[in-house]
């Protein structure tokens, strides 16, 4: 256990239906990272808070994702309209002021 | 834009060593990451190198040659528990870009 927490661990869906995940990062940690993988795959990075501000984001990120830190705590990540190919686990990763990212367990999303 | 090339697949004996190779292109290098990856797991961090040479965390150790784009991460002792994925990550000034890993098998 990171310390960092992925609520919830799996969602099914159907497609065209909106989902949201929520991270909560290690407390004193401002940096706060959305990441996807798929099967197979390295983790792709999503986007990028530091405190509430939402520095980066990826070209992977469609108009119908949207992420927030409203208080610079927790984050959640939207998806809107889900399609068959946003099926994937979506990670969130928090890091303080050294280099290492400590992820969380993340949220497996099936689209059917 | 960024690449990484890591072999996909590694299998070693147990109690050996074994390296995983990683090449890079990319823009804005910071460092390069490695982190482990248990089937159903979230990737863990491993090391870190930000300048040229070798850094050593018990049985792992990684390498980097900033000049030939080049890292590797050695393991040693090798324990059934290091069957896994590891993935080299080039660190930018606010992500990681992850290669496509490679899954260690340790056979006894």
């Amino acid at each position: 256990d990171t310390g960092v927490s992925q609520n919830p661990r799996h969602k099914i869906t159907k497609r065209g239906q909106n989902v949201t995940f929520r991270c909560d990062p290690i407390s004193e940690h401002n940096r706060l990272y959305w990441y996807r993988q798929t099967l197979g795959q390295g983790p792709e990075f999503l986007t990028y808070f530091q405190n509430e501000a939402q520095l980066e984001k990826s070209r992977l990120l469609s108009d119908r994702f949207s992420a927030e830190r409203p208080k610079g705590s927790f984050s959640t990540l939207e998806i809107q309209r889900t399609e068959q190919g946003d099926s994937a686990m979506y990670l969130c990763a928090s890091r303080g002021d050294l280099y290492e990212q400590y992820f969380g367990p993340g949220t497996r999303l099936t689209v059917t | 834009g960024q690449s990484l090339e890591q072999p996909s697949e590694v299998t070693a004996v147990e109690g050996a060593i074994v390296q995983i190779n990683c090449t890079y292109q990319t823009s804005g290098f910071y460092g390069l990451s490695w982190y482990q990856q248990h089937d159903g797991g979230a990737p863990t961090f491993l090391s870190y190198n930000g300048l040229d040479g070798l850094e050593e965390t018990g049985r792992f150790s990684s390498f980097l040659s900033r000049s030939d784009s080049y890292g590797y991460l050695l393991l040693q002792e090798l324990q059934m528990k290091d069957s896994a994925s590891y993935f080299c990550a080039v660190r930018g000034p606010d992500n990681l870009f992850f290669g496509t890993g490679t899954r260690l098998t340790v056979i006894p």
